[in-house]
């Protein structure tokens, strides 16, 4: 069983450009939430994903958006990146109303 | 609105007891508790449901009082293993009964 994969690992932007993060699913699993994760905070919710709709979105602009692709697969996108966009972010996959979700790794963005 | 943990970190003797806190000012009908070593990605611990129903997978213990909006997590016996970073989690209803996370309880166990 393949866990939740994501890259980059780590990225460094400046402010003001747009960025794409991408993460794929555990084997089996049709749904994708995203979480930013300051340092020091509790991962906060974005947004998910489940069969390619937006299913749910947490306090966050619209210069976030996502998309899932039939393979459950997932990306994060980030338009106009500011200073407080560096985080780690956090994507984590489960089965819809399944209770238990399954992080990935994280992908460390850095604006500048 | 985010629970909120308490405390905000504890230093603990290997086979020493911790219990770590969960609030919330809404009403809660589960509450899901996990854990992040450092680097690492977070793993879930196990869930709370409102009527007194547990699932987890891992031998950790805790509490859930619908009517004080709390929950606890109790860590007996603790070992090195255990030292992390614990979250709780609790449905918002604002965001789709998707999971709103509290800052997080800092373990360190020592041996």
């Amino acid at each position: 069983e393949t866990g939740v994969t994501q890259s980059p690992t780590h990225l460094i932007k400046t402010r003001g450009q747009q960025v794409t993060l991408r993460c794929s699913s555990q084997s089996g699993h049709n749904t994708v939430s995203w979480y930013q994760q300051a340092l020091g905070q509790g991962p906060q919710f974005i947004f998910q994903y489940y069969r390619e709709e937006e299913n749910g979105r947490g306090n966050f602009p619209p210069r976030f958006s996502g998309l899932q692709f039939p393979n459950y697969s997932s990306e994060l996108n980030v338009n106009a990146l500011e200073l407080d966009d560096s985080a780690l972010y956090l994507c984590a996959s489960s089965q819809l109303g399944g209770y238990e979700q399954f992080f990935g790794p994280g992908t460390r963005l850095t604006v500048l | 609105q985010q629970p909120v943990q308490s405390p905000q970190a504890v230093i603990l003797r290997e086979g020493e007891d911790a219990v770590i806190n969960c609030s919330s000012s809404k009403a809660l009908y589960s509450v899901h508790w996990y854990r992040q070593k450092h680097g690492e990605a977070p793993v879930f611990l196990m869930i709370l449901l409102k009527g007194g129903e547990q699932k987890g997978h891992e031998k950790i213990s805790a509490s859930f009082n619908e009517k004080k909006q709390q929950s606890s997590l109790y860590l007996t016996a603790s070992q090195l293993s255990y030292s992390g970073t614990y979250f709780c989690g609790t449905p918002q209803k604002e965001y789709g009964n998707k999971l709103v996370f509290g800052a997080g309880t800092i373990l360190r166990v020592k041996s």
